[in-house]
């Protein structure tokens, strides 16, 4: 099974709340776990990626969270401000078959509001 | 600027008609992908190209083809169109397979709307 499940699929935060999008996969090949963040108009941009020997990653107000055997990892956004009001989609692959094909979660709508 | 540039940014054709959406990937980077985004399916994978060769396959109907070119840059073609494939479809490129970061720069999309 290739699906990334992503949840929710909109979410509204005041600034300098924290953002947390979840989501879970099946297949355990998937040995590369990305965000990509992408705004109206734009392609998706990488944010933030993981791979499963490690349980978290930290990149300024970015956290990966990631449970191997729960086969899950979410998003966390600290201090969300208004131009972090994107669409944000996590995905996954298996590097080892020699290509980054991504699977991709349905993404989520993030809005921040002052 | 992800340097990915893909053409036309806006395409408008009637069912039944052929277009060709073009992709020229980063300097130096010899894989291209191609993605297709719509509203309830998401980004859904279509196809890898790694220098000039097929690399990966996904969902991709038998009426779309795709090719990378000795100077790199690739084409989509979708022929036979119908309404269901107006989408976003997306090219982004990598430098090479196997490499750690795995990070793909996509390009802004070609949007296709069939009428």
């Amino acid at each position: 099974q290739q699906q990334v499940k992503q949840s929710p699929q909109s979410l509204i935060v005041q600034k300098g709340g924290i953002s947390i999008i979840n989501c879970a996969y099946e297949n355990t090949a998937f040995d590369y776990f990305p965000w990509y963040q992408q705004f109206p108009g734009k392609g998706p941009a990488l944010l933030i990626a993981i791979r499963p020997d490690v349980s978290e990653k930290k990149e300024g107000r970015f956290t990966i969270s990631f449970n191997k055997s729960a086969k899950q990892f979410s998003l966390h956004i600290m201090d969300s401000q208004p131009g972090d009001s994107a669409t944000y989609f996590c995905a996954a692959t298996d590097s080892g078959a020699g290509s980054y094909q991504l699977t991709f979660g349905k993404g989520t709508k993030l809005s921040v509001i002052p | 600027d992800s340097g990915v540039t893909q053409t036309p940014k806006h395409l408008i054709t009637a069912t039944g008609q052929r277009v060709t959406l073009r992709c020229s990937p980063r300097s130096g980077d010899l894989s291209v992908y191609w993605y297709q985004q719509s509203l309830d399916q998401g980004l859904q994978f279509l196809i890898q190209y790694y220098n000039g060769e097929e690399r990966a396959k996904g969902n991709i109907l038998e009426r779309f083809s795709a090719q990378q070119f000795p100077d790199l840059h690739s084409e989509l073609n979708l022929s036979s169109l119908e309404l269901g494939d107006s989408a976003l479809y997306f090219c982004a490129s990598n430098p090479e397979w196997g490499l750690d970061t795995g990070e793909l720069f996509f390009g802004e999309g070609s949007r296709l709307t069939v009428l």
